[in-house]
């Protein structure tokens, strides 16, 4: 499984759009881009997942360069209730799901 | 979406005693679910992998005769913490891949349940 390196902490405001960048050197060939989000004591819930270029869907959008060594996870004019951990995940195996230490997004009024 | 359930949402016993969690896919079948376990201000940690109908693949590290999984039915999963310490508070997850979902590496998750040992 490829490591993740993600910051450990955004700060932002509502109505701002957040970019939350995730490095993933050794990324395989077959690895896939995969963002989940959590709030405080449920379950991580999967955001939106990309294998190059941009993909988008109605919560977000990911932003993968050529090289794949890195993607881009963006938030649209986020609200207070976007606050969360966001993490990157990378990886081709259906079953284990490795998780970093995310990134912690606050959202301020 | 595919939904998981897991119950209880939160509980607490005394130390010594057994506590089963309950993992269940509510509108899917699922022939292989996940438990993970999240200290406060920490990451997930995947402990097992749980297999409907054999054993359970432990990850390194996790002591298989203290968390007993059984995965007894395509919908249900059960995590049982034998002879719980308070070092075994935790939150503990459980995730189900549904079959038809074509992404990769999406996996539907539980609630959670909060597991405080006294």
């Amino acid at each position: 499984l490829a490591k993740t390196t993600q910051p450990i902490s955004m700060d932002s405001y509502e109505g701002q759009e957040v970019n939350i960048t995730c490095s993933h050197n050794n990324i395989a060939t077959n690895d896939y881009i995969t963002w989940y989000q959590q709030f405080p004591s449920q379950g991580p819930r999967f955001i939106i997942q990309g294998y190059k270029t941009k993909v988008t869907n109605e919560v977000a959008s990911l932003f993968i360069p050529a090289d794949r060594k890195s993607s881009t996870l963006s938030l649209p004019r986020v609200s207070l209730s976007d606050t969360a951990v966001y993490y990157c995940l990378v990886g081709y195996n259906d079953y284990k799901l490795s998780f970093g230490a995310g990134t912690t997004v606050t959202v301020r009024a | 979406g595919a939904v998981v359930s897991q119950h209880p949402s939160w509980v607490i016993c005394k130390s010594g005693t057994s506590v089963k969690i309950e993992c269940r896919s509510l509108d899917f079948q699922a022939t292989t679910m996940f438990w993970y376990r999240q200290f406060p201000k920490q990451s997930l940690m995947l402990m097992a992998t749980s297999n409907e109908g054999s054993k359970a693949t432990y990850e390194q590290g996790v002591e298989k005769d203290k968390f007993l999984i059984n995965h007894a039915s395509l919908t249900l999963s059960t995590l049982t913490v034998t002879s719980a310490h308070p070092e075994d508070s935790s939150f503990y997850i459980c995730s189900a891949r549904e079959p038809s979902v074509e992404a990769y590496n999406e996996q539907f998750f539980g609630p959670g349940t909060r597991l405080t040992v006294l």
